[in-house]
């Protein structure tokens, strides 16, 4: 079974820009949920989608936002980026929920000029 | 809001056991306990999980004492590519988002 694919793997861009990652779960996973990873905070909740519904989001901005098509396949988006937007921006996949184990992928590095 | 504080590092030598534990003094009663592993420029990857008790995999064991509040990842018998780094998380997928908490994760170094 495949694991949990992110693209792109690495991403530059400009201060004010907009960036969307994208993620494709393991199949039949109907929960993803994005976090970001930085050294200085560690690792953050973002939000998690359910069959195309945001179901839980955590304490970020706004400018960050996702959605999650009827295939589980996800993106994020980030607008207006800031400096302090850069790193590493990981997907996991879970298959049902409450006390599923998380499958994550290897992540989008974002790094903001 | 289950906060969590796992040790910042720790070192071990091949061969031996190590654990690792983190506190979560505010865990809720729907909340799981599960333990990751990641490796420089990787996700992170599940290692195991528990609510209560012992739980023992291939790879780790997860003790739970009966109030909860604090876990024990133990690692038998380590070899150099165990050398990572540890996080812990408390809470379930379903509540609320800002439940999700990871630990800010131990930095496990195997020497030879």
């Amino acid at each position: 079974k495949a694991g949990v694919t992110q693209t792109p793997r690495y991403l530059i861009k400009t201060r004010g820009q907009q960036v969307t990652l994208s993620c494709s779960p393991i199949s039949g996973h109907r929960s993803v949920s994005w976090y970001q990873q930085t050294p200085g905070q560690g690792l953050q909740f973002l939000f998690e989608y359910f069959s195309e519904t945001q179901r839980n989001k955590g304490n970020f901005p706004g400018r960050f936002s996702g959605r999650q098509f009827s295939n589980s396949r996800s993106e994020m988006n980030v607008s207006t980026l800031e400096l302090g937007d850069s790193a590493l921006y990981l997907c996991a996949s879970s298959l049902k929920g409450a006390g599923s184990p998380l499958h994550f992928g290897n992540g989008t590095r974002l790094t903001v000029t | 809001l289950a906060k969590t504080t796992q040790p910042i590092s720790m070192d071990s030598y091949e061969g031996q056991e190590v654990n690792i534990t983190c506190s979560h003094n505010n865990i809720a009663t729907n909340d799981y306990i599960t333990w990751y592993q990641q490796f420089p420029s990787q996700g992170p990857r599940f290692i195991i999980q528990g609510y209560k008790t012992k739980v023992t995999n291939e790879v780790a064991s997860l003790f739970i004492p009966a109030d909860r509040k604090s876990s024990t990842l133990s690692l038998p018998r380590v070899s150099l590519s165990d050398t990572a780094v540890y996080y812990c998380l408390v809470g379930g997928i379903q509540a609320a988002g800002n439940k999700l908490t990871f630990g800010g994760g131990t930095r496990v170094l195997v020497k030879p």
